[in-house]
């Protein structure tokens, strides 16, 4: 099965501030790889698809990038609300395995 | 609106059987494929597997695969998730969400509020 590797587990950043977070898959998977926001207690709300794509609602600070073996999401301009544990999802083929999460925490 | 509402948490001894519940709304059950993904206490998210209501065909993780078992009831828009023979390990919080498939890309677009499972002795 192809693995997701996300890097950081966690990070601390402060508002205002760009955080990047990896997610590496163990093969190519083109751009079949999605993003999800779980903050504490809440079930997980998907931000990206197909990559790149924003989903509908989610604010444009929000971006992914990538293709093939390495991915990232980027949040610039940090807010207090973002405070949450990220994951990676792939859809190249089942099982959709996630990535293991990175843990965002604001200064 | 879509609506995945899920039952209520759940306690249960080892051995024993038990059937989750997520009834859906606000959409046409049969065309969208239901995923359900488990959580661990203080871990990450974990995708079990997927079925579709249309024919009730299922995909499964090969973590759960044999362990767990997905179903649908068309009558009355619900999915389901079944253990036989729960054990301390199966203790968890599990949703469910509709999978959406476009473009060739699949997402779990809209999730339920999560079960709670807690199988102790």
């Amino acid at each position: 099965d192809i693995q997701l590797t996300q890097s950081p587990f966690s990070l601390s950043a402060s508002v205002g501030d760009r955080v990047t977070i990896t997610c590496r898959a163990s093969q190519n998977i083109d751009n079949y790889l999605n993003w999800y926001q779980q903050k504490p207690g809440r079930a997980p709300k998907l931000l990206i698809y197909a990559a790149s794509s924003l989903q509908s609602g989610v604010p444009s600070r929000f971006r992914g990038s990538g293709s093939g073996t390495e991915f990232t999401l980027t949040i610039s301009r940090l807010q207090p609300e973002d405070l949450a544990t990220y994951y990676c999802q792939k859809s190249y083929n089942v099982p959709y395995t996630f990535g293991q999460g990175t843990k965002l925490e604001i200064k | 609106e879509v609506q995945l509402v899920q039952s209520g948490a759940e306690v249960k001894k080892p051995g024993e059987s038990l059937r989750i519940s997520c009834r859906v709304s606000g959409y046409s059950f049969i065309n969208y494929w239901i995923g359900w993904v488990r959580q661990m206490p203080g871990k990450g998210l974990e995708w079990m597997g997927i079925v579709y209501p249309g024919d009730s065909d299922g995909r499964y993780s090969p973590s759960f695969q044999g362990q767990v078992t997905m179903s649908v009831d068309r009558s009355i828009n619900t999915a389901y998730l079944q253990w036989r023979s729960l054990q301390a390990s199966d203790t968890a919080m599990y949703y469910c969400a509709r999978q959406y498939c476009g473009g060739g890309s699949c997402v779990l677009e809209f999730w339920g509020q999560g079960t709670s499972v807690t199988v102790s002795s």
